[in-house]
């Protein structure tokens, strides 16, 4: 049971550059979350999607885009990447977007804007 | 998602119990308590969770104060392997994700 796999793990870019990271969870979860964690900082959510079909701005989506491709993925698209984008992204998953219930979460992608 | 306080570091022994306190003194009748572990390198980890009463499980204990303004997390024994970052959430409810405040920095020494 692998949980939530996301995809590269590690990805350099310059700046301008677009690129799509990937993100799918085994767990016949229904909500999905992409969050970034600059250095020292807390986790950001960035977008979230309650159910497969829609999605939703959290508190930082400026300069991202995502698709929730089935009820398994979830990606996370940079248009035209900026130093200021340079972070860890972790994407995240629940059964259902209710406040009892824990969220799992993958190991990360560590993106480098240059 | 209501706010929580956390002391920014603590230490402890290996093979000793660890208790992590958080203050959450706005806490709502319907707040549910979260708690995470961040290791280095790596994603954050679901540790447990509670509403009223304590809770454990295999990993730790939750002990929530009577009134709910404050909560504590148990380690029975630390190990290396609990060295991380420890946040303590209350979750608003709905699609809106989870707010990570800066957490208690644990430091596990042999």
């Amino acid at each position: 049971n692998a949980g939530v796999t996301q995809t590269p793990k590690f990805q350099v870019l310059k700046t301008g550059q677009s690129m799509t990271l990937q993100c799918a969870q085994d767990m016949n979860h229904n909500s999905m979350y992409w969050y970034r964690q600059d250095p020292g900082m807390g986790l950001r959510l960035i977008y979230y999607s309650a159910s497969e079909g829609t999605t939703d701005k959290g508190e930082v989506p400026n300069g991202y885009n995502v698709s929730r491709l089935n009820k398994r993925e979830f990606s996370l698209r940079l248009e035209s990447a900026a130093p200021s984008q340079t972070s860890v992204y972790f994407c995240a998953s629940t059964r259902v977007a209710l406040s009892n219930q824990p969220q799992h979460f993958g190991d990360g992608t560590r993106l480098s804007i240059l | 998602d209501a706010k929580t306080t956390q002391p920014n570091s603590m230490e402890s022994n290996e093979e000793e119990p660890v208790h992590l306190p958080c203050n959450h003194s706005t806490i709502s009748g319907t707040d549910y308590i979260h708690w995470y572990r961040q290791l280095p390198s790596q994603g954050p980890e679901y540790v447990i969770h509670g509403l009223t009463s304590n809770v454990n499980n295999r990993m730790a204990s939750l002990a929530i104060a009577e009134d709910r303004k404050s909560s504590t997390l148990i380690l029975h024994r630390a190990t290396l392997r609990d060295a991380a970052v420890y946040y303590c959430i209350l979750p608003g409810g709905g699609a809106d994700g989870l707010t990570f405040g800066k957490g208690t920095h644990l430091i596990i020494q042999p």
